[in-house]
């Protein structure tokens, strides 16, 4: 069964400093994962996704993520934090198989920026 | 601005109530989905249309009735809902039921039951 795991539910940075979501996903079959971020009062805007064509992902506002298979990782990284980044973010996999197109999500990591 | 509309974005109703939630799109996807979200938890997956038939109902109570008019609506009706169906409700549509192809999620309605 594949699963998706964040570590950390909350994590906060200084405005300026790196920001490093986790996620580690289990999958028998290569993966498909993505990483969704959440304002509050919003619903879920895709950040970035990853579909075997690169391991190293950009997405949109600043932030880019790595798949690593030996670590079974994806996780998330944006170089400097911004005030605006302040908001949830669920990493998900989904799996061939059939059709199936579901997504499984992490728990989420809270992420705060202090100024 | 997203591109799933949802309305409306919150609705207060009591457990006797009929009401219906409303999804659009017009990016001409053909997968269409219902989540169910409570405080602090990720979304949950309720219902699944893939060119307008239903493909996946996870075991959701039958107080909820989805319908799918057309490929680019999804309603939800909701009748004798209970206090624990409060939650945020969101809509995801994607260009095919595939699992490389990412869900676009609407803002969703936040439902409130008496």
């Amino acid at each position: 069964a594949q699963s998706v795991t964040q570590l950390g539910s909350h994590v906060s940075v200084s405005e300026g400093a790196l920001v490093l979501l986790r996620c580690n996903y289990s999958s028998s079959v290569p993966p498909y994962l993505f990483w969704y971020v959440q304002y509050p009062n919003q619903g879920l805007q895709l950040l970035l996704k990853y579909t075997s064509a690169a391991t190293l992902v950009k997405g949109i506002n600043g932030f880019e993520a790595e798949f690593k298979k030996s670590e079974t990782s994806f996780h998330l990284t944006k170089p400097s934090a911004h005030m605006s980044d302040a908001a949830e973010y669920f990493c998900a996999v989904s799996v061939n198989g059939g059709s199936q197109g579901n997504l499984i999500f992490g728990k989420g990591t809270k992420l705060s920026v202090k100024p | 601005d997203t591109e799933v509309t949802q309305t409306p974005k919150h609705l207060v109703m009591g457990m006797t109530n009929k009401k219906s939630l409303k999804c659009e799109q017009h990016m001409g996807h053909r997968a269409m989905y219902w989540y169910k979200q409570k405080a602090k938890k990720p979304p949950e997956l309720m219902f699944v249309y893939s060119y307008e038939k239903l493909s996946i109902n996870e075991s959701v109570p039958s107080r909820f009735s989805p319908e799918c008019p057309n490929s680019s609506l999804l309603n939800l009706h909701l009748h004798a809902l209970q206090p624990e169906d409060s939650a945020l409700y969101l809509c995801a549509s994607s260009q095919g039921y595939r699992t490389e192809q990412p869900q676009h999620f609407g803002d969703g309605t936040r439902l409130s039951i008496l």
